[in-house]
């Protein structure tokens, strides 16, 4: 079955430092890889999503990560973070099992310091 | 509307109450699912359904039922709360049960069993 891990629950960085939130996913099948992003008292949204072509994938508000299959990572990557982006941000991977499925992470809290 | 709408937004229930969480979405979309969202787990599938009329279990469906009468409502019944139920719960939906389909969440419900 596919299974997801996130590394730290937690990541805090200061506002305009690289975030960096980690994904490795198992999957018996190539899989289909997400991140969701919940802000506080929310519904989770989609950032991206990786399917079939190009493994770097670009998301909304400046986000992408790269499904790196050797490493069976797909890690959420931002160049600059903004106090804005603070929020818990989950991946997920497809279960490939008959009717597709998601499979969460146990997701990472991102605390942005000014 | 638009989107998925849950309620209540909240509730505090006494144990052994029977409770419904009530989900609507008019995206038109086939698939719909119910999660709940706990500490340190993630988000894990309750029950799901993939078209009107069909509905399966998910991860963690003991204590839980749904009904899917029509392709719009969802809703999410304890026939005896637990303290144990005590959680956020997420309906979410999606056009279909494709593996690449993205899944839009409402805003959750949360609900405290004591």
């Amino acid at each position: 079955a596919q299974s997801v891990t996130q590394l730290g629950s937690h990541v805090s960085v200061s506002e305009g430092a690289l975030v960096l939130l980690r994904c490795n996913y198992s999957s018996s099948v190539p899989p289909y890889l997400f991140w969701y992003v919940q802000y506080p008292n929310q519904g989770l949204q989609l950032l991206l999503k990786y399917t079939t072509g190009a493994t770097l994938v670009k998301g909304i508000n400046g986000f992408e990560a790269e499904f790196k299959k050797s490493e069976t990572s797909f890690h959420l990557t931002k160049p600059s973070a903004h106090m804005s982006d603070a929020a818990e941000y989950f991946c997920a991977v497809t279960e490939n099992t008959g009717f597709q499925k998601l499979v969460f992470g146990t997701g990472t809290r991102l605390l942005v310091s000014p | 509307i638009a989107g998925i709408t849950q309620a209540p937004t909240s509730q505090i229930l006494a144990a052994g109450r029977r409770m419904t969480l009530r989900c609507t979405q008019d995206m038109r979309h086939n698939a719909m699912y119910w999660y709940r969202q706990d500490l340190g787990l993630g988000l894990r599938l309750i029950h799901y359904s993939n078209t009107a009329g069909t509905t399966g279990k998910g991860e963690v469906p003991d204590g839980y039922s749904v009904s899917r009468a029509n392709t719009d409502d969802f809703p999410l019944t304890l026939a005896s709360a637990v303290p144990s139920q005590t959680s956020v719960y997420f309906c979410a939906s999606s056009v279909e049960g494709a593996r690449y389909n993205e899944q839009f969440f409402g805003p959750g419900t949360r609900l405290t069993v004591l």
